[in-house]
């Protein structure tokens, strides 16, 4: 079955940039969605379409494509975006795939 | 704006029908435009999809899920639900309900918003 692979965990200091990667082999063909969860909320969308960023959203968070990977930037980082991460596309079929999730740690 | 509300019961006893429905309420589920889903977390771990339904009933299932699942729709309440059977303690999960939302060629699909969800043990 269709997988996207994420890395585990990111860390980060406060103000730097944080990029989560999220691969896939059909994501030049499918959009990706990136997905926030704090522990014990659901998921709240952050990016959609690749790089559209929803209303509410800060400008902090970007993101992009680039052959099988997309990456999720959160620029100058702060400590209310400590939180998992998952990224979210779908296969040549339309079922849709999540990612295993990335814990981001704001050091 | 749209929200939504999981609801149904906590426990399942192993082999029985998982039951939940989700409340849509700042929008009307028949007014179209969207499809409506459920996903879940098992404790601990990452999101997995089950399914989503128009509101005119056609569906769509994970073919890892197909064969127990059924989602139906209520736009009379306003309401869809989901039915999980023969559960074993693997479908012990965190399920949420969704909207979901869809690119103009309609071969790509995201979810926003989420409801908060609902834990379902099941245990003997």
């Amino acid at each position: 079955s269709y997988e996207l692979t994420q890395p585990p965990s990111v860390s980060v200091s406060p103000g730097q940039t944080a990029r989560i990667t999220c691969s896939g082999d059909a994501l030049p063909k499918q959009y990706a969605y990136w997905y926030q969860q704090k522990p014990g909320q659901a998921p709240v969308l952050v990016i959609y379409k690749d790089s559209e960023r929803p209303s509410g959203i800060p400008e902090r968070f970007s993101g992009s494509s680039s052959g099988t990977t997309v990456t999720l930037t959160i620029s100058g980082v702060q400590a209310e975006d400590e939180a998992d991460y998952y990224c979210q596309s779908a296969d040549s079929s339309g079922t849709v795939v999540f990612g295993g999730g990335t814990k981001l740690t704001v050091l | 704006q749209v929200q939504l509300q999981e609801s149904g019961p906590g426990l399942v006893k192993p082999s029985q029908t998982l039951s939940l429905t989700c409340t849509v309420s700042g929008g009307s589920i028949s007014s179209g435009g969207y499809y409506w889903s459920w996903i879940r977390q098992h404790p601990g771990k990452g999101l997995e999809w089950i399914g989503y339904i128009y509101y005119s009933g056609s569906t769509y299932y994970n073919p890892s899920l197909k064969s127990r699942v059924t989602i139906s729709v209520d736009t009379s309440k306003n309401q869809f639900s989901l039915k999980l059977s023969s559960v074993t303690a693997a479908d012990t999960a965190v399920y949420y309900c969704a909207r979901v939302l869809s690119s103009g060629s309609g071969t790509s699909h995201w979810f926003d918003p989420w409801g908060q969800g609902t834990l379902v043990t099941v245990s003997s």
